[in-house]
């Protein structure tokens, strides 16, 4: 089964700072690969989403940016956090397309912008 | 913009009863899902209901779709405390959207002992 890997946990930045924050997945090729933000005690907001290597889509235009280098790496940056980047981010998998797509999430990386 | 609603926003109820979230989407859908997420941690899938189903269960669970309404709900039937979580209703237009997998704004469950 899949499995992603996601890191760090938590992790407190300057305002004006970079970010970089990496998610693989383990257990399955060609994936779709997610990147959601999460404010406290609300929904999933979609950043971005990637279909394959090289292929972001991007939901919400603002301060960030995603890559897939790699089939099973995704990767979000930004050249200089805001205040308002602050929140819990989950990367997320599903199978391709055509295929069953209930998706699998990591642990989340709790980044606050100080 | 986000495609699920849920209602309600949160939920309080005591061991053993039922727990009944609902959710609306906007699009046609391929599928609709349901996951739970304890606090901090990332969500889980619960499960699946394909958009030419109109019912599934499994164990305590019981999804319901009508895609007339846009509507789905989750039961959770002889509720325990460890149910507490925000419960997510998720909708797959895998079709028209390369597998784009939009979240509604959750249910938080209460289980009181």
């Amino acid at each position: 089964s899949q499995t992603i890997h996601q890191w760090p946990a938590t992790l407190v930045q300057p305002v004006g700072s970079p970010l970089s924050l990496e998610c693989t997945v383990e257990g399955t090729s060609n994936p779709n690969l997610y990147w959601y933000r999460q404010a406290a005690g609300r929904g999933l907001q979609l950043l971005f989403y990637s279909v394959g290597i090289g292929q972001i889509s991007s939901e919400v235009p603002q301060n960030l940016s995603a890559s897939r280098p790699q089939d099973r790496q995704f990767i979000l940056s930004s050249k200089k956090l805001l205040l308002s980047d602050s929140g819990f981010y989950l990367c997320a998998c599903t199978l391709g397309q055509g295929r069953r797509t209930e998706a699998f999430f990591g642990q989340g990386t709790r980044l606050t912008v100080v | 913009s986000q495609q699920g609603e849920e209602d309600p926003q949160a939920l309080s109820i005591q061991e053993g009863e039922n727990a009944t979230m609902n959710c609306s989407y906007k699009t046609s859908i391929n599928n609709l899902q349901w996951y739970r997420q304890n606090s901090g941690r990332g969500l889980v899938h619960l499960i699946l209901i394909r958009s030419n189903e109109r019912e599934k269960h499994s164990g305590r669970l019981r999804v319901t779709l009508d895609t007339s309404k846009k509507s789905s709900s989750l039961l959770i039937t002889a509720s325990r405390a460890a149910d507490t979580a925000s419960y997510f209703c998720a909708t797959g237009m895998i079709y028209n959207q390369g597998g784009k997998l939009i979240f509604g704004q959750g249910t938080e469950l209460s289980v009181k002992p």
